[in-house]
């Protein structure tokens, strides 16, 4: 198994709270990537980094900001949690040939 | 918006029968892949086939790509009550940075 680590596993927060998310990675791949899982719209990309300091948006990323400081950490934020914002997040990495490999989730709960 | 769609959303078979499932996509690619989730974990890559590839095999898996209809098919043959689980179908639209776009997956139901 690739080694991504998810933390934490299972949250529950309030509203207007900020949440942060971190997969941290020791495959030393370049590519990281946070997608968010509901049901009835599969995976939706919402961040990834290229390498370090380097990140870009992906197709849900209103409200979620990212951080890559080591090419290990990748931290996904939300400054102030909404409703609509449970769900449960994946962290992928992949190297050039696309092939993602997924941590085990983290399950957000917003009240 | 979801680049791939799988059809059908969902399938329900007996173990020892062949499970398709199909998708399309709609713009061009560089690659397509195939990934597994059972219930509760992450996903998990299965198989990759590149844009001028037409069809791709491992173990009791094959895979067929069609980019004139952009449309790809996973087959499963002989399944057991271990495959069930959600498949997705998975598009890098090659517009660099490798993002990888999902489908909203089938979900196959295997009877023992």
């Amino acid at each position: 198994d690739a080694g991504i680590t998810q933390s934490p596993r299972h949250k529950v927060t309030e509203t207007g709270t900020p949440v942060t998310l971190r997969c941290h990675q020791t495959e030393n791949h370049r590519y990281m990537y946070w997608y968010r899982q509901d049901p009835g719209h599969g995976l939706r990309l919402i961040h990834y980094s290229y390498g370090v300091k380097d990140t870009d948006k992906g197709e849900v990323s209103d409200g979620y900001s990212v951080s890559r400081s080591k090419t290990e950490d990748f931290l996904l934020t939300l400054e102030s949690a909404t409703s609509s914002q449970t769900s449960v997040y994946f962290c992928a990495i992949s190297e050039s040939s696309g092939e993602l490999f997924f941590g085990e989730g983290s399950r957000l709960t917003v009240l | 918006s979801q680049q791939g769609e799988e059809d059908p959303q969902a399938l329900s078979i007996q173990e020892g029968e062949n499970a398709t499932m199909n998708c399309s996509y709609k713009t061009s690619i560089n690659n397509l892949q195939w990934y597994r989730q059972n219930s509760g974990r992450g996903l998990v890559h299965l198989i990759l086939i590149r844009s001028n590839e037409r069809e791709k095999h491992s173990g009791r898996l094959r895979v067929t790509l069609d980019t004139s209809k952009k449309s790809s098919s996973l087959l499963i043959t002989a399944s057991r009550a271990a495959d069930t689980a959600s498949y997705f179908c998975a598009t890098d639209p090659g517009t660099g940075g490798f993002k990888t776009i999902f489908g909203a997956g089938t979900r196959l139901f295997v009877k023992a």
